[in-house]
């Protein structure tokens, strides 16, 4: 089956930019998504098709895909973006996501 | 406004049963895949079951194959999960959330997700 890798965490300071990958066998040739996720909350969509944006998701967010490798990239990184970030692409039929990578902003 | 409310959740014993149910509405339910997707506590989020349109193909991770079953009523924009022989390794939030749909087409991005339902299965 198809797997996404995300490294468990990534540490940024508060207006430095952040990047997020997630990688998979010729992950380029798929669409993938973002979700960011805060504690207690369900997951919200932050990019689709790997680069588009949802009405409502700030600009500061933008994501890429090419190879092997997913980036999502947060610029001038908030304390509000803390949270749970995870990767979604789709095998077929089935959705396959991320383990998921927790930002800290300090 | 899209809206998804699931219900249904609780504490059952291994070996027992649940039927999880989510409430759709703001939109046109019937036109759109559907999905449950689970998170166990302190884990990340695992696909569960996916639904197509209407109910004539269903999609299910390995772990849960012949044990648990998706189904949708669009008459009432209802979706449900039935769960049978329940392990410890399912306790979870299980949310369910909807595939983007347009125009015939379905773009591979869960857009809208429910508040979730907790299930824990202990004795």
């Amino acid at each position: 089956s198809y797997e996404l890798t995300q490294s468990p965490s990534v540490s940024v300071s508060p207006g430095q930019t952040a990047s997020v990958t997630c990688s998979g066998d010729e992950l380029g040739d798929n669409y993938v998504c973002w979700y960011q996720q805060k504690p207690g909350q369900s997951p919200v969509l932050l990019i689709y098709q790997d680069t588009k944006r949802p009405a409502g998701i700030p600009e500061r967010f933008s994501g890429s895909n090419s190879g092997n490798t997913a980036t999502l990239t947060i610029s001038g990184t908030q304390v509000m973006d803390e949270a749970d970030y995870y990767c979604q692409a789709w095998d077929g039929n089935t959705v396959v996501f991320g383990g998921g990578t927790r930002l800290t902003v300090l | 406004e899209v809206q998804l409310v699931e219900s249904g959740g609780g504490l059952v014993q291994p070996g027992g049963s649940l039927r999880l149910s989510c409430a759709a509405s703001g939109f046109t339910f019937s036109s759109h895949w559907m999905s449950w997707v689970r998170q166990a506590p302190g884990k990340g989020l695992e696909w569960v079951a996916n639904i197509k349109e209407h109910g004539t193909e269903k999609y299910y991770v390995d772990s849960v194959k012949g044990r648990f079953s998706i189904s949708r009523d669009n008459a009432k924009n209802s979706l449900h999960l039935q769960m049978n022989s329940l392990r410890a390794e399912d306790t979870a939030v299980y949310y369910c959330a909807r595939r983007y749909c347009s125009g015939g087409t379905c773009y591979p991005h869960l857009d809208y997700w429910g508040q979730g339902t907790l299930v824990t299965v202990s004795s």
